[in-house]
């Protein structure tokens, strides 16, 4: 098991280019999130899913997409980037019956 | 609305020391409360769960942590640290089944020798 994997792991984009992270888990977990990580601000919820095809905003999605074709998969997309979108991202699942939330790597974005 | 409350950004404690970190949440119903540890350029990792039942429990690396209702706190213990605890903890209140975490805003431990 690979648990959550998150790609890429380093990014760096100007000002209004776009870009798509992925997040995959092999864990056949219902729940994936997204959250983003600012010093002093601990974690907040860009969006999240409850399954196959549903997607719903957290508490700060502005500028930011995301999809969810595939069980497995969970993507997050920059439309135009902003350099107030510089920040680490991280994907997390789980199944909802244990509640236990599992973390990918991270993915350390800088606009320019 | 749900929120977490981590009163210390940073703590320093001298390896061998106890620790204690404190956690404070506001939630309208039953908690599930979280204890995480992120070490540098790490994702997190869990180190405790409450549920329900006994209000101490055991977590990995040691740790324990306290659910005290009344005091609407969860705060996370270590008897004797290690340099390697040095990191940075965040605790996460949410609800049963579907869950959208709130987390704190983090403790970041530093351990001297």
């Amino acid at each position: 098991n690979a648990g959550v994997t998150q790609t890429p792991k380093f990014r760096v984009l100007k000002t209004g280019q776009s870009m798509t992270l992925l997040c995959a888990q092999d864990m056949n977990h219902e729940y994936m999130y997204w959250y983003r990580q600012d010093p002093g601000m601990g974690l907040r919820l860009i969006h999240y899913s409850v399954g196959e095809g549903t997607t719903a905003k957290g508490e700060v999605p502005d500028g930011y997409n995301v999809s969810r074709l595939k069980k497995q998969n969970f993507l997050l997309g920059l439309e135009s980037a902003a350099p107030s979108q510089t920040s680490v991202y991280f994907c997390a699942s789980h199944t909802g019956v244990s509640s236990e939330q599992y973390f990918g790597p991270g993915t350390r974005l800088t606009v320019t | 609305a749900q929120s977490v409350t981590q009163p210390d950004i940073h703590i320093t404690v001298s390896e061998g020391a106890s620790l204690e970190l404190r956690c404070n949440y506001s939630y309208g119903a039953t908690p599930y409360l979280f204890w995480y540890v992120q070490s540098p350029g790490q994702g997190l990792q869990l180190l405790l769960k409450y549920f329900s039942g006994d209000t101490l429990v055991q977590g990995i690396k040691g740790f324990e942590a306290e659910f005290k209702r009344s005091q609407s706190s969860f705060n996370l213990r270590k008897p004797s640290v290690h340099w390697s605890d040095a990191a940075e903890y965040f605790c996460a209140v949410g609800g049963t089944g579907f869950q959208k975490l709130v987390f704190g805003t983090g403790t970041r431990l530093l351990v001297s020798p």
